[in-house]
């Protein structure tokens, strides 16, 4: 059974047009990140919450934003999209309690027209 | 530098080869490593993980870690065309709020039948 669980799994807005896209996990985990991965590239970190400390890393774009309203829900909003930000997100929730496997669900593939 | 190294391939073998990946580091703080697959399109799958030094062996695969070389491995061995991935290693320096997973760049890999 998926534990983390993106949706949709594909997705197209228009050049300017705010998107959100949805991260929901069956793990109860503390951590859950946002990572943009463009093609044969490293997933890139956006953010982070460890529970609901909220962890931006510098280089992200004040076009991306994030929210975390409960546990096991996790919601990336990208207010304008531009063609750059065409790329796959990936979702990934982590425990705590000594158990720190990361699990990533399958994406969202964002193409921007 | 980067803090994660992993030679990007592409990497082509035989079926039923012994296949060996790798990445170093430079962070000494790490201590949580992970091995993931990552099929075309998909998101990653966690294949391996380890705390600090040694090996773990599961089925077909063994993940090494040496952190006095900051050196990990991850060996496939009877490799099958289906093994024929990316495959991202990713390092974790203990469990805090600040702590977030670093990616190696990914090797791809190719099996040949």
């Amino acid at each position: 059974d998926a534990m983390v669980i993106q949706n949709p799994r594909y997705q197209v807005t228009q050049f300017g047009k705010p998107v959100t896209l949805s991260c929901s996990q069956t793990l109860n985990h503390n951590v859950m990140y946002w990572y943009q991965q463009k093609s044969s590239q490293a997933p890139k970190l956006l953010f982070h919450y460890y529970d609901k400390d909220f962890n931006n890393e510098a280089d992200t774009p004040d076009n991306f934003q994030s929210r975390r309203p409960n546990t096991s829900f996790c919601f990336l909003d990208i207010r304008s999209p531009g063609l750059g930000d065409a790329a796959m997100y990936l979702c990934a929730a982590q425990g705590g309690g000594g158990y720190t496997e990361a699990f990533f669900g399958q994406g969202t593939r964002l193409t921007v027209v | 530098q980067k803090e994660v190294e992993q030679d990007p391939g592409p990497l082509s073998v035989p079926e039923g080869a012994i296949v060996s990946l790798n990445c170093t580091y430079s962070n000494s703080a790490f201590q949580y490593f992970m091995w993931y697959r990552q099929y075309s399109r998909k998101g990653p799958e966690l294949l391996m993980y380890t705390y600090s030094s040694g090996n773990k062996e599961d089925g077909r695969f063994t993940a090494q870690v040496d952190k006095s070389s900051k050196y990990i491995s991850l060996f496939i061995r009877d490799s099958q065309p289906s093994d024929s991935a990316t495959y991202l290693c990713a390092m974790l320096p203990g469990y805090s709020s600040a702590s977030k997973i670093i990616f190696g760049s990914g090797t791809r890999l190719s099996i040949r039948p």
